[in-house]
């Protein structure tokens, strides 16, 4: 049964960087079949995508925070990684990994595009 | 402000019939497919529905989901109390070189 577990400080100051990663069990983060994604909610409020990767290292990232996201992957450790700078208190949000259903965009369009399954999710706090 | 824009909350009696609607545009639900989230007090979403109207095994059919132009609906019929959650639609939106787009979430209350 796959598991994903998120990892990382739960507090970070403001202007630096935000540093997760998610580990994979029960699964491999090298399969063909799937991406690997980020999901945050800040405390009381709703999803929001971070970006998520294929084994090769292809990336998509939300345009939003595409300036400061930065997502890996290391088959040899069976984990992916979310690095997020320049944070500030928006930041504060459950962080969550996820297995993503993913075709990419293809000439068909996105034909697939689920999370499943989730981490449990980790709450980073950005405070001095 | 969501890009899919759903109903903050929705209340039902058990054995009721409850729908959740989700509202988007062209360059997202009117190209894309819809998925549905659900989310327990305290816990990880996890996948209710996929690809408009898919249930993933261990899903109740209870659950349904459809999809008509740039809306898409979560129907839930006879109400338990454990389906009292927030529930969150999803798709990408082909706008600024494509993104996963959620709604705002819709808390259902059983009564």
């Amino acid at each position: 049964q796959l598991q994903l577990q998120e990892s990382g400080p739960g507090l970070v100051k403001p202007s630096e960087t935000l540093s997760l990663i998610c580990t994979v069990s029960g699964g491999s983060v090298s399969s063909t079949y799937y991406y690997w994604g980020w999901i945050r909610q800040p405390p009381g409020k709703g999803l929001e995508w971070i970006g998520s990767i294929y084994y090769s290292g292809y990336t998509y990232y939300n345009p939003s925070l595409k300036s400061r996201v930065t997502i890996s992957v290391d088959t040899s450790r069976n984990h992916f990684s979310l690095k997020l700078n320049s944070v500030t208190a928006a930041d504060t949000a459950v962080y969550y990994c996820a297995r993503h259903e993913f075709s990419g965009m293809t000439v068909f369009g996105v034909t697939k595009n689920w999370f499943d399954p989730w981490g449990q999710g980790t709450l980073v706090t950005v405070s001095s | 402000q969501s890009v899919l824009t759903q109903p903050p909350s929705a209340s039902g009696t058990p054995g009721q019939r409850v729908t959740i609607s989700c509202s988007g545009s062209s360059s997202n639900i009117g190209s894309n497919t819809v998925n549905w989230y659900q989310q327990l007090p305290g816990t990880a979403p996890k996948v209710l529905i996929y690809n408009n109207n898919q249930r993933p095994s261990g899903v109740p059919d209870r659950f349904s989901g459809s999809k008509s132009g740039t809306s898409a609906s979560l129907a839930i019929s006879g109400l338990r109390s454990e389906d009292e959650a927030d529930y969150y639609c999803a798709t990408w939106d082909d706008s600024l070189n494509g993104r996963g787009v959620f709604g705002g979430g819709t808390k259902l209350t059983v009564l």
